[in-house]
């Protein structure tokens, strides 16, 4: 059974930077085909995919945010960080990390961690 | 940026059938995969690769592709079927639809 769960600040200051740690067990990051994705959903609006970390080390950015995000693993904890910088109060969201298939035609993220609600403000 | 466009909401009567769509360039060359959340709860994987069901997943769940446009189809909703439902699709790196709100009246 695959399960994860993000752990982190629940409150941090605007201009600071968010370290977000993704746990899991019941799968291996050295797998070929694996990653760890953050995903995130500030309340009452979509979701937004943020980063992908693959088996491989390879590592992928939203476009959008890719100057202010890093995405690290380490295969022997079984734990994926994520770090964001610069936080600001529209980066309120709550924060998902999800097991991530990588497949040719495309990636997919199942299962999901409960989430972590982060709230920025001073 | 590659963007995959929604309805931002269904309606249907119980024992109906919703169609949900999602449509995006990218969509004839790359899968699609459909999530389902209810409020409070993290996304729940229910369709992949276009139209697979995972295990557990209700038969009355499918999905279908045709050109640039995918639809996740629920035959004979029920109550408990009502929920947000997001397409998720990849050009270079993975995106998420806008989500439907699927009521069920």
């Amino acid at each position: 059974q695959i399960t994860l769960k993000e752990s982190g600040p629940t409150l941090v200051k605007p201009t600071q930077t968010l370290t977000l740690t993704c746990t899991f067990s019941g799968f291996s990051l050295s797998t070929s085909g694996v990653g760890v994705g953050w995903i995130r959903q500030p309340p009452g609006k979509a979701l937004e995919w943020l980063a992908l970390i693959y088996w491989n080390d390879d590592k992928r950015y939203s476009p959008s945010l890719k100057s202010r995000l890093t995405i690290t693993k380490d295969t022997s904890k079984n734990q994926v960080v994520l770090t964001m910088t610069n936080m600001d109060p529209v980066d309120t969201a709550t924060y998902y990390c999800a097991h991530g298939r990588a497949v040719a035609g495309g990636d997919w993220f199942d299962p999901w961690g409960q989430g972590t609600l982060v709230t920025v403000s001073s | 940026s590659y963007e995959l466009t929604q309805p931002p909401s269904v309606s249907v009567s119980p024992g109906q059938t919703a169609r949900i769509t999602c449509s995006g360039d990218a969509l004839p060359k790359q899968y699609a995969y459909w999530y389902q959340q209810k409020p409070g709860q993290a996304p729940v994987l229910v369709i992949y690769k276009d139209s697979e069901r995972p295990s557990g997943i209700p038969e009355r769940f499918s999905g279908s592709s045709s050109g640039t446009t995918v639809t996740l189809t629920i035959s004979g909703v029920q109550a408990e079927d009502e929920a947000d439902y997001y397409c998720q699709s990849a050009d270079s790196s993975p995106v998420f639809g806008g989500g439907t709100k699927l009521t069920v009246l």
